[in-house]
């Protein structure tokens, strides 16, 4: 597609339920990233894919979040045992993510609006 | 480690004065600076980004950025507010850090408020 894609758009649960998010990246991307903005709040870093290399992990919040990126494409957050706490929107940018083109932009889609009851 | 400040989490300005958005920043090595922008229930759009070929940067909708080393700054500006530039400003560090990979730093955000 012709920008970074997000399914689904908003997200209710029950606290305790397993979700997923789905981010489909532009073509040709080899990095993608996870943000989370909570309300009124800047956007955390969450998890960081280049290419083949080992996911950087780092802003994950705890071991309830992981993700995957199959194929090097679409990526996969999932949240299991939500709490309330972790509503929020979340976000996915995409970048060309070449490391010798430090100033490639990322791409973001319009989020993953995540609440939690 | 890479970091961003922005120094004020809200401006407002009036409709044809100039608006100044600041921010600072921390980097081991010669940064890749951006500033996104966040319209009310809207995605984020690059409004500039640095790329070392200049300092003073031109992005979209009439908004500058200079980048001064010397400062650590990459503040935002515009000569004239328009009402449509009401939004949240994020400015964004990146670079390699040594470790291979690299990811976005975003600040905190400046809301921009806009008066008639």
């Amino acid at each position: 597609g012709a920008g970074v894609s997000q399914s689904p758009s908003n997200k209710v649960t029950e606290k305790g339920k397993d979700v997923e998010l789905r981010c489909d990246p532009i073509s040709g991307h080899t990095a993608l990233y996870w943000y989370r903005q909570s309300l009124g709040q800047g956007l955390e870093f969450l998890i960081y894919f280049q290419g083949n290399s080992a996911p950087d992990k780092s802003g994950l919040p705890s071991d309830r979040f992981s993700a995957e990126r199959t194929g090097g494409s679409v990526s996969t957050l999932t949240i299991q045992r939500t709490q309330q706490e972790d509503s929020a929107v979340y976000l996915c940018a995409s970048s060309l993510g070449v490391y010798l083109q430090l100033n490639t932009e990322a791409f973001f889609g319009q989020g993953t609006r995540l609440t939690v009851v | 480690a890479q970091s961003v400040t922005q120094l004020d989490s809200h401006v407002s300005v009036s409709e044809g004065t100039p608006v100044l958005l600041r921010c600072n920043y921390s980097s081991s090595y010669s940064p890749s600076l951006f500033w996104y922008v966040q319209h009310p229930n809207k995605g984020l759009q690059l409004l500039l980004k640095y790329t070392s070929a200049a300092t003073l940067v031109k992005g979209i909708n009439g908004f500058e950025a200079e980048f001064k080393k010397s400062e650590t700054s990459f503040h935002l500006t515009k000569p004239s507010a328009h009402m449509s530039d009401a939004a949240e400003y994020f400015c964004v560090v990146s670079d390699p850090g040594g470790s291979g990979t690299y990811k976005y730093i975003f600040g905190t955000g400046t809301r921009l408020k806009v008066l008639a």
